[in-house]
């Protein structure tokens, strides 16, 4: 079936260093959705990227819709300790007009203050 | 804007129980309804698509008479977890969207079966 790599798995960085996330596919996505989830919560909605190429700001996150429509990726600069928690790429891809979502495996990502 | 309520957020019964989970959209229609299921550390298993007045869409492997979902209106969907037993304990979370706009999430439910 249809997947999404998610990667790194986890992450371990120091209060203040930036972060980097992707999402990569072997089909093609026509929506990209990064969202958080803290433990014990559902997901929370973080940026939504429609076009490819997009490159889209959220505070001190961005995102970017990859050139191919089959990567994205999201970048966290100058990190605290509220970053703390798993990020989830979703993708919508061109066949599906139901508006489901494939999820990435998910980012573990703890901050050291 | 765009919240979503999902009530229980934590219900333990015993086995053999019927179990019912509200997901209601709370300022927008939603047109479509998405179940969830999570287990610890890992990513989100889609388990139905729902659409007001119609019958759900289920994954495979879904047993839709285990798992009932009813979505009578454009801000309300239940899922109810039939004579439940100790493996189907789990997170389970919905969502809800308008047309084309993004999902967004309930904060999810905790069900233990004893």
């Amino acid at each position: 079936g249809q997947q999404l790599n998610q990667s790194p798995q986890s992450m371990f960085i120091q209060e203040g260093e930036d972060v980097s996330m992707n999402c990569t596919s072997s089909s093609i996505f026509n929506t990209w959705l990064w969202y958080k989830q803290d433990p014990g919560e559902g997901p929370v909605l973080l940026i939504a990227l429609y076009k490819a190429g997009e490159l889209t700001s959220n505070g001190r996150l961005t995102a970017q819709f990859g050139i191919t429509r089959k990567d994205s990726f999201l970048n966290i600069s100058a990190s605290i300790p509220s970053d703390v928690g798993i990020y989830f790429c979703a993708g919508q891809t061109v066949q599906s007009n139901t508006g489901k979502l494939i999820f990435g495996q998910g980012t573990t990502l703890q901050v050291k203050p | 804007g765009a919240v979503v309520s999902q009530h229980p957020s934590w219900v333990i019964c015993k086995s053999g129980t019927s179990v019912k989970i509200e997901c209601r959209s709370l300022d927008f229609q939603a047109t479509t309804m998405f179940w969830y299921r999570q287990f610890p550390k890992q990513s989100l298993m889609l388990m139905a698509t729902s659409n007001e007045g119609s019958k759900a869409t289920y994954e495979q492997g879904v047993e839709k008479d285990k798992f009932l979902i009813n979505h009578a209106s454009l801000t309300l969907s239940t899922l109810t977890v039939t004579s439940a037993h100790p493996e189907d304990s789990s997170f389970y979370i919905c969502s809800a969207s308008k047309g084309d706009q993004p999902q967004h999430f309930g904060d999810g439910t905790r069900l233990s079966i004893l």
